[in-house]
């Protein structure tokens, strides 16, 4: 199977500290896709990171990606309580469209 | 920001009925996507289509389903004699280019299917 597990399945933080989730996928992959899920709503995609690259940066949003361990990070620096949702990793297949979705991370960010 | 709508928001129907699920991708895109969520559980690939065709599809898209690209702007769900592990949200997804490209796919809020 291709599809990706993240961990932790919960975390919980206080607003101003970082948030790192782990995700772990199986397969070769052309890209790494990270994705913000709201309770009740769609997906929002946040970052994507090419097979090629190992570091990414977007406003708070750091992420990693090792290939030789089949693993990616992401972080969230100096969270914010609207920072609150579930987050999903999410793998193409080298020649394929779908994207595979891991279990996510629900974050919880305390006011 | 153009975005992928979906219509209904949420859709009750008795098992064994027929349910069409529409989404409108964001109109310059080319491929297009369907996605299920059972309540509490990963998001699962059903299919992807392109050129007015299906180029793939899961282990769960089985001839219970079908898509369709009725005119330029539609694209839409059809499953066939509901059962209720059929209960989830659906996701409507569109990108401009296949992963291959190294797309974000795009999704809508979903259709909340909900089999009695």
């Amino acid at each position: 199977s291709q599809q990706g597990e993240e961990d932790p399945q919960a975390l919980s933080i206080q607003e101003g500290e970082n948030a790192t989730m782990n995700c772990s996928y199986k397969t070769s992959i052309n890209n790494l896709q990270w994705y913000r899920q709201n309770s009740g709503r769609g997906l929002v995609h946040l970052i994507l990171i090419r097979s090629n690259e190992r570091e990414k940066h977007s406003g708070r949003l750091r992420v990693t990606l090792d290939t030789s361990k089949k693993s990616s990070s992401l972080l969230i620096t100096a969270s914010r309580a609207a920072d609150t949702a579930s987050y999903f990793c999410a793998t193409d297949r080298t020649g394929a469209n779908n994207l595979f979705f891991g279990t996510g991370t629900r974050l919880t960010v305390i006011p | 920001e153009p975005e992928v709508t979906q219509t209904p928001s949420h859709q009750v129907t008795q098992m064994g009925q027929e349910v069409i699920l529409r989404c409108v991708p964001i109109s310059n895109h080319l491929y297009f996507y369907w996605y299920r969520q059972i309540l509490g559980q990963k998001v699962e690939f059903l299919v992807s289509f392109y050129n007015n065709e299906i180029s793939e599809k899961s282990e769960i898209f089985d001839d219970q389903f079908s898509v369709e690209r009725p005119d330029g702007s539609n694209f839409t769900l059809k499953i066939r004699s509901t059962k209720l592990e059929d209960s989830a949200m659906y996701f409507c997804a569109s990108s401009p280019k296949g992963q291959g490209f190294n797309q974000p796919q795009h999704f809508g809020d979903g259709t909340r299917l909900s089999i009695l």
